[in-house]
């Protein structure tokens, strides 16, 4: 069973930082893009940042660039998002996502997420 | 960036009847190498993450109920509940997968009238 798992969220001040990790089990990890897509409360959806399999090649928000960094450990079956630089407009639940396959292939990032975390919520606030 | 519009933002439909939601994306999400629409739809409910039902805008994700289903080509395309039950209350958002960044519409609430 694919289970994805985040933890490290809580309360932090604006200027703060946070680091997010996604514990996955239940496939092969290193296959697969991963992806983060927030939450805002009672808001809609909002794609974060993807990351391939070897870290080669990472996409972000144009909101978070320069102050999200997504990351992984193959090795550890973990996906991360280290936030720097936190704004208010960042609180949100953070969800950790698989982006899925087609047909076996998993080469594109261009597929939609076939598997979710529950999230981890991040409060930035004074 | 691709801006993706649902409509309506809310709707109320009696058990049993038809519900249709429909998403607009500001320009095609059509390639036209393989003919595939790069869209999907996703149900959430309240407190839950978002769960795929539908991609390439009509084919279903495995285990989701046949009543589901999904049209469409371009820029327009419709989710279709065709006879609502009370575990189908959720919001609905489309996504755009077609370029980064990736997007959603705005959602959509279905509830039992």
């Amino acid at each position: 069973e694919v289970q994805l798992v985040e933890s490290g969220g809580g309360l932090v001040q604006p200027g703060g930082s946070l680091r997010l990790s996604c514990a996955a089990s239940g496939f092969t990890f290193s296959n697969y893009w991963m992806t983060w897509v927030r939450q805002a409360p009672g808001k809609g959806l909002e794609w974060v940042a993807n990351i391939k399999q070897d870290e080669d090649e990472k996409n972000y928000l144009d909101s978070v660039k320069g102050r999200f960094t997504i990351s992984r450990d193959n090795a550890k079956n973990s996906l991360y998002l280290q936030m720097n630089s936190l704004r208010a407009e960042d609180t949100a639940m953070y969800y950790c996502a698989r982006v899925s396959a087609d047909s076996g292939n998993t080469e594109s990032q261009y597929r939609p997420s076939d598997y979710w975390g529950q999230g981890t919520l991040v409060t930035v606030s004074s | 960036d691709i801006v993706m519009t649902q409509s309506p933002d809310s709707l109320a439909v009696s058990l049993g009847e038809r519900a249709t939601i429909n998403c607009k994306s500001s320009q095609s999400v059509l390639w036209s190498s393989n003919k595939k629409n790069y869209l999907g739809w996703y149900q959430q409910k309240a407190g839950q993450p978002p769960k795929l039902l539908i991609y390439w805008a009509s084919t279903r994700e495995s285990g989701v109920p046949d009543r589901f289903s999904g049209s469409g080509s371009g820029t327009d395309f419709t989710l279709t509940i065709s006879s609502l039950q009370a575990e189908d209350v959720a919001v609905y958002y489309c996504q755009q997968y077609y370029d980064i960044p990736l997007t959603f519409g705005g959602g959509t609430k279905v509830e039992i009238k």
